[in-house]
C-alpha cells in the first residue's frame, strides 16, 4: 500500500505570494490532517478534513485554508506569505473518526521557504 | 500555551544502553498518548501509543510508562541501538471528543546512540 504523498517537497516563495501544497492519503483513509513544524515552534496542527468538511481547526490566522476533494486527497493554501510561514508542511492521513484512537499516518512533508 | 512538554531536549545514550524521555501534559481530558519517531527528511512514524487506563505498555525494545496522577509519561528504550538514532515527540489528543487527530506535540528530543 502507498504512503501519504505529499507536494512538491521543496517549494520557494516571496514574501506576499500563496502557495497550494498537495497531499494524496493513503488508498482507503478518509481523514487528512495537516501540521506545521518549525525548530522554534516545533508540531503544531492546523487543521483536519474528512469527508470534504473541516471538522478540527488549530489557532492559525485565516491566511491558511485548505479543502478536500471527493476522492480524500486534500490540499492547503497559504495566502499573503510571509518570512515566518517558512517550515515544513506534514499531512497526516488516517482511517476517518470512528472514535478509536485514529492513528495518523505521515507523508514526508513540503519544505517551503519563503524569501 | 504549551501543553506538552517533553526532556531532554537531546541525549546521548551508548549502544546497549536505556534511553529515557520524559513527558508532561496539563490538559486532563487528553486520553490518548502517542509516540512518534522522525529520521531526518521523512515524516514522523509512530512508535507506541497508549490510553491512561493501563499504567504501561510495551512493544519490543520500547516501553511507554504512564502516571496518570502525576500527568507523566515516558518512552524507554531498552539496548539502544546506532538505528535508533532519530528525534522523538511525545503527543497527546482527545479522544472521547473525536479530536483523536488533533495531536498536541512535546518539543522533540533529538537522541544519538553512539557506538
Amino acid at each position: 500500500k502507498a504512503g501519504v504523498t505529499q507536494t512538491p517537497r521543496y517549494l520557494i516563495k516571496t514574501r506576499g505570494q500563496q502557495v497550494t501544497l498537495s497531499c494524496s492519503p493513503i488508498s482507503g483513509h478518509r481523514s487528512v490532517s495537516w501540521y506545521q513544524q518549525t525548530p522554534g515552534q516545533g508540531l503544531q496542527f492546523l487543521f483536519e478534513y474528512f469527508s470534504e468538511t473541516q471538522r478540527n481547526k488549530g489557532n492559525f490566522p485565516g491566511r491558511f485554508s485548505g479543502r478536500q476533494f471527493s476522492n480524500s486527497r486534500s490540499e492547503m493554501n497559504v495566502s499573503t506569505l510571509e518570512l515566518g510561514d517558512s517550515a515544513l508542511y506534514l499531512c497526516a492521513s488516517s482511517p476517518g473518526p470512528t472514535g478509536a484512537e485514529n492513528i495518523q499516518y505521515f507523508g514526508a512533508g513540503t519544505r517551503l521557504s519563503v524569501l | 500555551q504549551q501543553q506538552v512538554k517533553q526532556s531532554p531536549q537531546s541525549l546521548i545514550v551508548q549502544k546497549g544502553g536505556i534511553s529515557i524521555i520524559n513527558c508532561a501534559y496539563e490538559n486532563t481530558a487528553f486520553d490518548y498518548f502517542p509516540w512518534y519517531q522522525q529520521f531526518p527528511g521523512k515524516g514522523p512514524a509512530l512508535l507506541i501509543a497508549i490510553r491512561p487506563d493501563v499504567s504501561e505498555k510495551k512493544e519490543g525494545r520500547f516501553t511507554i510508562s504512564f502516571n496518570k496522577s502525576a500527568k507523566q509519561f515516558s518512552l524507554h528504550i531498552m539496548d539502544s541501538q546506532p538505528g535508533d538514532s532519530a528525534t522523538y515527540f511525545c503527543a497527546a489528543s482527545r479522544v472521547r471528543t473525536g479530536t483523536a487527530s488533533k495531536l498536541t506535540f512535546g518539543t522533540g528530543t533529538r537522541l544519538q546512540v553512539t557506538l
